[in-house]
């Protein structure tokens, strides 16, 4: 697992509560990801982090902000949650270089209610 | 745009039977193109990927994918399906721009092995 943990594993809350999911790293990786997933949709990008303070948005970044004040954790809020970001979040690490592989989390199961 | 295909939703092969998992790709410049599987209730593991050199690539638990320049094509094999590579199988490939690192997707598909 890359030394890769996700907090909570699973998380139910009302609409329009915050809620913030985090993603720990024990290998000290450059880059690191949050994707959603949904049936049929595959993967999907949210925000992905290059450093540390250094974040971008990906394809589906509209109602979430991230935060990455230490290499190790990555962290995704989402500021008011809705019905529509209910689904499977995934944390992703990778190395500086552009051949390496990424590595995934197991995984945070949110159901917003 | 750059993109990834995986023509097929789901595929279903019967056991000891060799298995192909379709990918084509869609991008500028030389591309790397991984696999991964993800069982269910899992995060996606790392099978195999394509940097260069030779076109045939072997990853873990046996499988391995071929690129093909010509035909923008990753398509990922395994000579004899086991049961339990019944999963989820997703292609990616990965655009270099600055500190982009980021993965384009497919969609995945769904490998059922029968008995």
């Amino acid at each position: 697992d890359a030394g890769i943990t996700q907090s909570p594993r699973h998380k139910v809350t009302e609409t329009g509560t915050p809620v913030t999911l985090r993603c720990h790293q024990t290998e000290n990786h450059r880059y690191m990801y949050w994707y959603r997933q949904d049936p049929g949709h595959g993967l999907r990008l949210i925000h992905y982090s290059y450093g540390v303070k250094d974040t971008d948005k990906g394809e589906v970044s509209d109602g979430y902000s991230v935060s990455r004040s230490k290499t190790e954790d990555f962290l995704l809020t989402l500021e008011s949650a809705t019905s529509s970001q209910t689904s499977v979040y995934f944390c992703a690490v990778q190395g500086g270089d552009q051949n390496t592989e990424a590595f995934f989390g197991q995984g945070t199961r949110l159901t917003v209610v | 745009a750059q993109s990834v295909a995986q023509p097929e939703d789901q595929v279903n092969v019967a056991e000891g039977n060799p298995l192909t998992v379709k990918c084509t790709y869609s991008v500028s410049g030389n591309p790397y193109l991984f696999w991964y599987v993800q069982y269910p209730n899992r995060g996606l593991q790392f099978l195999l990927k394509y940097i260069t050199g030779d076109n045939l690539v072997k990853g873990s638990y046996g499988f391995e994918a071929e690129f093909n320049k010509s035909q923008t094509s990753f398509h990922l094999k395994k000579p004899s399906a086991l049961v339990s590579d019944s999963a989820l199988y997703f292609c990616a490939v990965r655009v270099n721009a600055g500190n982009n690192r980021k993965l384009i997707w497919g969609l995945g598909t769904s490998l059922a092995v029968n008995p």
